[in-house]
């Protein structure tokens, strides 16, 4: 398995501003992953960072709304922007396993809430 | 659309129960489903299935897919308070390398 941090655990932000969030494993991986849990609804995937190429978004996702950086192997940022009430969610990353298995290890999630 | 569909949305039951979770699913390019557990924020990993008709067992949770159906459950023996959380699917398949396509979950509540 993996050992994956997330920073910040949660935050309350204003309407209109962005917010960072960062993800950290404790090994390389090729794949990171950005779900999104909005309350009461199960994850959805956001986007894919592989390091050393553009993330691949999912269909409702574009890059202005939610950049992902991928600077190495072992981190990636998921950004917030011009965030609404509706951006209230759970954000989470997760990898791949680093076996090449099929599974996929999460962090603890951000609860962000948008005021 | 790849869809993955979990019943019964919410049970109820007592400690020592057994309790059955099912997961049905439709998704092209079907590569394997798996199994985690939701207390707080993130999922835990239980089970990764790929193959039809061979058990995964861990303690009192044990799953089984049927890949023929389309289907998985996923059993709890003698339930525990602690067992209480969301129970989540998700296939690997698509047209997304990796994607996980999650089922809605089902809320366990045990109760002493």
């Amino acid at each position: 398995s993996a050992v994956i941090s997330q920073k910040p655990s949660r935050d309350i932000c204003q309407r209109g501003t962005s917010l960072t969030i960062q993800c950290q494993v404790d090994s390389q991986v090729t794949m990171m992953f950005w779900y999104r849990q909005q309350p009461g609804q199960s994850l959805t995937l956001i986007a894919t960072a592989n390091q050393g190429s553009e993330a691949t978004y999912e269909s409702g996702f574009v890059i202005d709304k939610f950049p992902i950086s991928r600077p190495n192997l072992t981190f990636s940022t998921l950004t917030v922007s011009n965030m609404s009430p509706e951006d209230s969610s759970i954000y989470l990353c997760s990898v791949e396993d680093p076996t090449g298995e099929d599974t996929q290890y999460f962090g603890p999630g951000t609860r962000l809430t948008v005021l | 659309e790849d869809k993955v569909v979990q019943s019964p949305l919410s049970l109820v039951v007592h400690e020592g129960d057994t309790v059955t979770l099912n997961c049905s699913y439709e998704v092209t390019n079907f590569r394997s489903l798996l199994w985690y557990k939701q207390e707080k924020k993130a999922p835990t990993f239980l089970f990764m299935l790929t193959s039809s008709g061979i058990e995964k067992k861990s303690g009192r949770l044990s799953s089984i897919l049927d890949k023929k159906e389309l289907f998985s459950i996923l059993n709890i023996t003698a339930t525990q308070t602690g067992d209480s959380a969301v129970y989540l699917c998700a296939v690997v398949g698509g047209t997304s390398y990796g994607k996980l396509t999650f089922g809605q979950g089902t809320i366990l509540t045990v109760h002493p």
